[in-house]
């Protein structure tokens, strides 16, 4: 089963500051097979990324993500207010499809 | 417009069995497969399994094997996901999502476009 470690676990920043979460796999995939997801409190968790880099429909272009071998970073260019949230990464490399423990971002 | 709605909140004793349905509309039913997964309180997700609405092959998480059943109703494009045996560690809030796949059936990526708004289920005493 790959295990994914997401850091920091939290991270409080201003609005217009940039955001870097990083999300480590356990073994290396043989494609960019993760996708990032945002979940605000009492809300169904929203695709933002999949293929690691390629933004699904609808998500602003502050939202970014890239990856090298086993890490993958999710980039937030400038942070707004509606930001504020927990981000998970999941592989879907193979199965079982795991997800990272999340990162909470606060903004100040 | 593509739509995935849950059914109601659940409270079941040790046990007992929880039925949760997925209705969806907006697209071909059995173009899309369906994932389910899983989030205890303040935790993080936990993938349970897979459907294919087209022939029904079910892919489930090791450890809910032998508890977890997915089904299809093709009339109604719903799925469902029964869990059996409950435990209060089952207590959580669970979530049916489609898979984007090629756009054609039989196919699926494994990651998930549109998310039903979630089922608290409660295991208690």
């Amino acid at each position: 089963e790959s295990v994914l470690t997401q850091s920091p676990g939290n991270l409080s920043l201003s609005p217009g500051e940039r955001a870097t979460l990083s999300c480590r796999a356990s073994q290396s995939f043989s494609s960019n097979y993760l996708a990032w997801y945002q979940q605000k409190p009492g809300q169904a968790p929203r695709l933002l990324i999949f293929d690691a880099s390629s933004r699904a429909t609808g998500i602003p272009d502050r939202f970014s993500g890239s990856a090298s071998v086993t890490d993958f970073t999710l980039t937030i260019s400038r942070l707004e207010p509606e930001d504020s949230a927990v981000y998970y990464c999941q592989q879907y490399h193979n199965s079982p499809f795991t997800f990272g423990g999340g990162t909470k971002v606060e903004i100040k | 417009q593509v739509q995935v709605v849950q059914s109601g909140a659940e409270v079941k004793k040790p046990g007992a069995s929880v039925r949760v349905s997925c209705r969806t509309s907006g697209y071909t039913f059995t173009y899309y497969q369906i994932h389910w997964v899983r989030q205890a309180p303040g935790q993080g997700l936990e993938w349970m399994g897979i459907i294919n609405p087209k022939d029904d092959w079910t892919d489930y998480a090791q450890n809910l094997q032998g508890r977890v059943t997915m089904t299809t109703d093709t009339s109604t494009a719903t799925v469902y996901m029964e869990l059996s045996s409950l435990k209060f560690e089952d207590t959580a809030v669970y979530y049916c999502m489609r898979d984007p796949g090629l756009g054609r059936p039989d196919t699926r990526r494994n990651y998930f476009d549109f998310w039903g708004q979630g089922t608290l289920v409660t295991v208690s005493s």
